[in-house]
């Protein structure tokens, strides 16, 4: 019930193309959503997120959507670009006394041909 | 921009050894995390701990790791008798934890190789 499950496990995409990235959960306990960004030799950096109360969440290129009844939540990358190649991981969080303890998804290598 | 700092980047040590890995959360940060990332797999929480305590752990997190924040500034783990299975990158998170969003500062993670 902890698990955050993510999809695909590789991307490739077009300069200029979507990028879409999907994530579902069980625990209906969580009520915080971030999406990390990871390039190589690097930590996990906060990319953006959203709480359970709104469906969607725009920040320049970077998108979620957040289906509360279906429990799921994407990430679309528009426009991307050779720079947004790097590992993205979904990632839940329940408040409480539990926060910070993030279950993250399994992670999705985007790659961004020029 | 703080930052969250670790070292060493990269440990390799024998099976059986004790290892500790450091940490210099931001400075005025109050929670405190590990997590690990075994090689090609997602990241996992390990323990978080506030006001000089552990708050929580995982079951990963058995009585061969510990965690201690010794001088108001560092903030380490140690695994006191390092197996294969400990091969992984251990990242340091820190939070606010005053209003915050919730958002977690990662360093750039210790490799640690146990041969």
């Amino acid at each position: 019930q902890q698990q955050v499950k993510q999809s695909p496990q590789s991307l490739i995409v077009q300069k200029g193309g979507i990028s879409i990235i999907n994530c579902a959960y069980e625990n209906t306990a969580f009520d915080y959503f971030p999406w990390y960004q990871q390039f190589p030799g690097k930590g996990p950096a906060l990319l953006i997120a959203i709480r359970p109360d709104v469906s969607e969440k725009k920040e320049g290129r970077f998108t979620i959507s957040f289906n509360k009844s279906a429990k799921q939540f994407s990430l679309h990358i528009m426009d991307s670009q050779p720079g947004d190649s790097a590992t993205y991981f979904c990632a839940a969080l329940s408040g409480g006394t539990s926060y910070g303890k993030l279950t993250f998804g399994q992670g999705t290598i985007l790659t961004v041909h020029p | 921009e703080p930052e969250v700092t670790q070292t060493p980047s990269h440990q390799v040590t024998q099976m059986g050894q004790e290892v500790i890995l450091r940490c210099v959360p931001i400075s005025n940060h109050l929670y405190f995390y590990w997590y690990r990332q075994i090689l090609g797999q997602k990241v996992e929480f390990l323990v978080s701990f506030y006001n000089n305590e552990i708050s929580e752990k995982s079951e990963i997190f058995d009585d061969q790791f510990s965690v201690e924040r010794p001088d108001g500034s560092n903030f380490t783990l140690k695994i006191r008798s390092t197996k294969l299975e400990d091969s992984a990158m251990y990242f340091c998170a820190s939070r606010t934890g005053t209003g915050d969003t919730g958002e977690l500062f990662f360093g750039e993670g210790s490799r640690l190789t146990v041969l």
